[in-house]
């Protein structure tokens, strides 16, 4: 397997603009997480989906913010409109663990997008 | 108050030494994740573990739940450690992970 796999690595776009970012989850896992990380405030979680299902968005800063998981093997990150702060580099994440305290496994984490808004 | 606190912030090696790098947490746990992330940006999840000890290779981490505390120790260091480790208790009521600010390590030849 590949691994988690997002697009773009880069984006720079310009205040105002939509962004989408892509994630591919590891085949066969059922969670998949978004993560946003900073300098100041370092790796935050922003969203987590089960079976397609969002179970927790109350990590997402704002209305701008969403984010979709329409099948088990696709998952994106939108941010409309764009503003400068929103910079990081986000993570999208898959485990095979399902909701349950019970069930501890590893998170598989995609090499990240680094977003620049300009 | 930090939830997580990792320690040092910094640390520089000689290759070759021998590194340890503690993380306290103040929140139950169901278990605690190693992480490890290269100057290139990506993650890697070393570690999960939710009691005694496990080894993979030169890497140890330990955890005692009683003591709420972990450790990642890296035996004869070599430069292509050179990351940074964050420590990442997985909150039992959450069900969420918890971040270190992590620990920036460079091991020099």
């Amino acid at each position: 397997d590949a691994g988690v796999i997002q697009s773009p690595r880069h984006e720079v776009t310009e205040m105002g603009q939509e962004v989408t970012l892509r994630c591919k989850p590891i085949s066969g896992h059922n969670s998949l997480f978004w993560y946003r990380q900073t300098m100041m405030r370092g790796l935050e979680l922003l969203i987590y989906f089960n079976n397609n299902v969002p179970i927790d968005d109350s990590g997402m800063p704002e209305d701008r913010f969403s984010a979709k998981m329409p099948n088990a093997s696709f998952s994106t990150l939108k941010i409309q409109p764009s503003e400068p702060r929103d910079s990081a580099v986000y993570f999208c994440a898959s485990s095979p663990r399902t909701f349950s305290l019970a069930l501890n496994t590893e998170a598989f984490f995609g090499q990240g997008t680094r977003l620049t808004v300009v | 108050k930090n939830e997580v606190e990792q320690s040092p912030q910094n640390l520089t090696a000689q290759e070759g030494e021998f590194i340890t790098i503690n993380c306290s947490y103040s929140v139950g746990i169901s278990a605690l994740h190693w992480l490890q992330q290269h100057p290139g940006g990506g993650i890697v999840s070393l570690f999960m573990l939710s009691s005694g000890k496990k080894k993979h290779g030169r890497l140890i981490a330990t955890i005692n739940i009683q003591e709420k505390h972990s450790s990642l120790h890296i035996t004869a260091s070599h430069p292509r450690d050179s990351a940074v480790y964050i420590c990442a208790p997985d909150d039992y009521n959450t069900d969420k992970l918890i971040f270190g600010t992590g620990t920036r390590l460079q091991v020099f030849p």
